[in-house]
């Protein structure tokens, strides 16, 4: 089984303010790794598929890297409505979410 | 575009089954290359993946949730559904269905809370 822990679990940033997630896997998962935004009483929305590539109508101001067990993703400057909790999640061995990191208003 | 909407009871007894439906639109769950999934959400906590069928009947688990689940369709109606057995109050959560395409779940419905308490 795949453990993803996701850092930090909250992390507290102004509008304009550049965000970076991180995403750890307790063993490789290729790029096999999809980012998920979810609002309060909303279900998530997928932003990254396959590590690094942007869901239909997802801004470039959000970003995803990484391979193996470390992955980022990068929102590059944070607008009033990206405050909301990330999830990572993988399928290479079963499928599994991380634990989520919210981004709160500072 | 893909459309989920889940159905079935708000409120189920401990020890009883939890049933609910999903039903897509948009889309045929007959078609290859998705695999139509039921995740939850325990109130303030994170996404739980509890399984997924494939169009051809396969079905997948996760293995801590695999002895009291069942994923089941109906392509004729374009639905498929969920039944998670002998439910205590740790099933209390939001159930989304959502599509699993190749890795990862593109479109999901808006979830549907289902509290479990006599």
């Amino acid at each position: 089984e795949i453990v993803l822990t996701q850092s930090p679990a909250t992390l507290s940033l102004s509008p304009g303010e550049r965000a970076t997630l991180s995403c750890r896997a307790s063993q490789s998962v290729s790029i096999s790794l999809a980012w998920y935004q979810q609002k309060p009483g909303q279900a998530p929305r997928l932003l990254i598929y396959d590590a690094s590539n942007r869901a239909t109508g997802i801004p470039a101001r959000f970003s995803g890297s990484g391979s193996g067990t470390d992955f980022t993703l990068t929102i590059s400057r944070l607008e009033p409505e990206d405050f909301a909790v990330y999830y990572c999640q993988q399928r290479t061995n079963w499928l599994a979410f991380g634990g989520g990191t919210k981004v709160e208003i500072k | 575009q893909v459309q989920l909407q889940e159905s079935g009871p708000g409120l189920v007894k401990p020890s009883q089954t939890l049933s609910l439906t999903c039903t897509v639109s948009g889309g045929s769950i007959g078609s290859g290359g998705s695999y139509w999934s039921w995740i939850r959400q325990q109130p303030g906590k994170g996404l739980e993946w509890i399984g997924y069928i494939h169009h051809s009947g396969n079905t997948y688990y996760n293995a801590s949730l695999k002895s009291l689940v069942t994923i089941s369709m109906d392509a004729s109606k374009n639905q498929f559904s969920l039944t998670l057995t002998s439910v205590t109050a740790a099933d209390t959560a939001v159930y989304f269905c959502a599509r699993l395409y190749g890795d990862c779940f593109d479109f999901w419905g808006q979830g549907t809370l289902v509290t479990v308490s006599s």
